[in-house]
């Protein structure tokens, strides 16, 4: 299996831009996750999906983050417009729900992300 | 309100001795307990899961939960400079309507000395 992947890995852009991070998780995986981790804040869960449908998007910051998970293989995370205390390294993790047994999340490699 | 605190360190430990790394969290309802390995510049990679109170071994480690004092530990024996790296706690819990999310700690930074 590929793994999950992220694209692009690294992107460089400038205030008030739009910018949008791809995810396209292991074949056959019904949850998908985006992260956000800073020194400062760590690791933090900004949205999740379970078979497509947003679950719990709690921890999008504002207005300015939206996510899409048009099906179960692509997931997007817009930033509109970017500021530069957005930059951070986001990852997609995905994993395979059964139930109430929450199976292991694998992450993608991260999108290094900087706002200038 | 949920909460995953662990020491940021470093902790650093000489080559051949045990690591103790210890991670404690806030909701009692919590269910699952997952140690995450995070080297510099990657992503964090699942090293062990716990569900039960007592000891999970895999190897050189060893995973112990302690629900009654909300604790959960990740001991590495025989410490390597490869195990050199953040480690991440999380912790999990199933909200009514949720089908569950990890928490994180901020992680603990191990240093292993040749």
């Amino acid at each position: 299996d590929a793994g999950v992947i992220q694209s692009p890995r690294h992107e460089v852009t400038e205030m008030g831009q739009e910018v949008t991070l791809r995810c396209k998780p292991i074949s056959g995986h019904n949850s998908l996750f985006w992260y956000r981790q800073t020194m400062m804040r760590g690791l933090e869960l900004l949205i999740y999906f379970n078979n497509n449908v947003p679950i719990d998007d709690s921890g999008m910051p504002e207005d300015r983050f939206s996510a899409k998970m048009p099906n179960a293989s692509f997931s997007t995370l817009k930033i509109q417009p970017s500021e530069p205390r957005d930059s951070a390294v986001y990852f997609c993790a995905s994993s395979l729900v059964i139930l109430l047994d929450q199976e292991t999340q694998y992450f993608g490699p991260g999108t290094r992300l900087l706002v200038l | 309100q949920k909460e995953v605190e662990q020491n940021s360190g470093p902790l650093s430990v000489p080559e051949g001795a045990i690591a103790s790394l210890n991670c404690t969290y806030s909701d009692r309802g919590s269910q699952s307990f997952f140690w995450y390995r995070q080297y510099s510049g990657k992503s964090p990679e699942l090293i062990m899961s716990i569900y039960s109170n007592g000891d999970k071994e895999d190897g050189r480690f060893t995973a112990q939960l302690n629900k009654a004092s909300q604790y959960v530990s990740l001991l590495i024996r025989d410490s390597q400079p490869s195990d050199s790296a953040t480690y991440l706690c999380a912790v999990n819990k199933f909200d009514e309507g949720s089908q569950g999310n990890l928490i994180f700690g901020k992680g603990t930074k191990l240093s292993v000395k040749p």
